[in-house]
């Protein structure tokens, strides 16, 4: 199976940050590549598909890059309401995998 | 409006059964591809099981494999997870989610998740 890495798994940063997130595959995944965002309790949701597409009614401050083995999940500038985790997923295999999340909280 | 409800969670014994439901709707249900996902309390998200639009194609995680089985029915809109031989690792909140149906794939909508606790 893909396995998928993550860093930093935490951060802390301030309203108008810029923040970024990284993720890894244990061998390349083209652009199948996507990340969502978690807030306690809630269901994830999907922010960016295919590596760098932003999903619609996300917000431009969200981008994605990358192809391969590594991607980047940018923030621009940090919004109270960004305060989450964020994971990547794969979908090159039939075995979906997720990464183990990075959590972004206030500093 | 797309949405995905689940059904079917809670308190169930180690070694015990249980079923969970998804009722779609907003959508051609019969078109997509559809997932479970669990995730531990505390924990990340885990990839759980996945069956085609027609149910050809189904896969597992490892660590279900032999123990839960997908399935579902287009006619009624359901996505079904049968669940037996509970362990407590299998402790999570449930969620299904749709795919794409692009070939790069990815998950859109979830639903709000249904919580499965194994214990005794």
């Amino acid at each position: 199976d893909i396995q998928m890495t993550q860093s930093p798994s935490s951060l802390s940063a301030s309203v108008g940050d810029r923040v970024t997130i990284t993720c890894r595959a244990s061998q390349s995944i083209s652009s199948y590549l996507n990340w969502y965002q978690q807030k306690p309790g809630k269901a994830p949701k999907l922010l960016i598909y295919a590596a760098s597409s932003l999903q619609s009614g996300v917000p431009s401050r969200f981008s994605g890059s990358g192809s391969g083995t590594d991607f980047t999940l940018t923030i621009s500038s940090l919004q109270p309401e960004d305060f989450a985790t964020y994971y990547c997923q794969q979908s090159y295999s039939t075995v979906f995998t997720f990464g183990p999340g990075t959590k972004v909280d206030i500093k | 409006e797309v949405q995905l409800v689940e059904s079917g969670g809670g308190l169930v014994k180690p070694g015990g059964s249980l079923r969970l439901s998804c009722a779609a709707s907003g959508f051609t249900f019969s078109s997509y591809s559809m997932n479970w996902v669990r995730q531990a309390p505390g924990k990340g998200l885990e990839w759980v099981s996945s069956i085609s639009s027609s149910s050809s194609y189904i896969y597992y995680a490892d660590s279900v494999k032999g123990r839960f089985t997908i399935s579902r029915d287009n006619a009624k809109n359901s996505l079904y997870l049968q669940m037996n031989s509970l362990r407590a690792e299998d402790t999570a909140v449930y969620y299904c989610a749709r795919e794409s149906g692009d070939p790069l794939n990815w998950f859109d909508p979830w639903g709000q998740g249904t919580l499965v606790t194994v214990s005794s």
